[in-house]
């Protein structure tokens, strides 16, 4: 099974700061990583796939980076709406798997 | 626009089966991994297993033995079975469309969700 490790798992920021969010793999992935936000008691919501592709309507704030075992989640203006848990997840294996999440808390 | 919506038992006893059911609307079953995902409360989402809509299936093997998913073509919908349930099944539960694009795959829609408790 490939494990997948988010650092950290929260962090407090303020509207307008640059946000970097840290997904590991156990093993090398390629660029199968998947980027999830989700708001209380809603679904994820995917913002990014293969690594660095911003899905449709997805606001250009937002942008995915890395290869193999590291790869990061960038929000370069937080914006209120972005207030929420991010997820990733690999799809490089059949068994898919998830990282722990990281909550971006208001400041 | 395609839609997903899960349904079934909030209260499930322990030792009994969990049954569920995804309607899909706006869409069709054809083309498309299909999946279960899970969610304890306060934890990341846990992926339980996906069918194709040859009706080829991939479960976690932490649930294999307990997992069955199948499709209701006639209904478009897709099914969840999960047996000998205990207190850790409780979670809330989605379904969720995998997209491929080429190498890559992805969820890309998800149900609202449903809770499940597991509870005598």
């Amino acid at each position: 099974d490939i494990q997948m490790t988010q650092s950290p798992s929260s962090l407090s920021a303020s509207v307008g700061d640059r946000v970097s969010i840290i997904c590991r793999a156990s093993q090398s992935i390629s660029s199968h990583l998947n980027w999830y936000q989700q708001r209380p008691g809603k679904a994820p919501n995917l913002l990014i796939y293969a690594a660095s592709t911003l899905q449709d309507g997805v606001p250009s704030r937002f942008s995915g980076s890395g290869s193999g075992t590291d790869f990061t989640l960038t929000i370069s203006t937080l914006q209120p709406e972005d207030f929420a848990t991010y997820y990733c997840q690999q799809s490089y294996s059949t068994q898919l798997s998830f990282g722990g999440g990281t909550k971006v808390e208001i400041k | 626009q395609v839609q997903l919506q899960e349904s079934g038992p909030g209260l499930v006893k322990p030792s009994e089966t969990l049954s569920l059911i995804c309607s899909i609307s706006g869409g069709s079953i054809s083309g498309y991994f299909w999946s279960w995902i899970r969610q304890p409360p306060g934890k990341g989402p846990e992926w339980i297993g996906y069918i194709y809509d040859s009706g080829n299936t991939n479960y976690n093997p932490s649930l294999k033995s307990r997992v069955t998913i199948s499709l209701v073509r006639s209904k478009n919908q897709v099914s969840l079975k999960l047996s000998s349930t205990t207190a850790a099944d409780t979670a809330v539960y989605y379904c969720a469309r995998e997209r491929q694009l080429g190498d890559f795959d992805f969820f890309d829609i998800w149900g609202q969700g449903t809770l499940v408790t597991v509870s005598s």
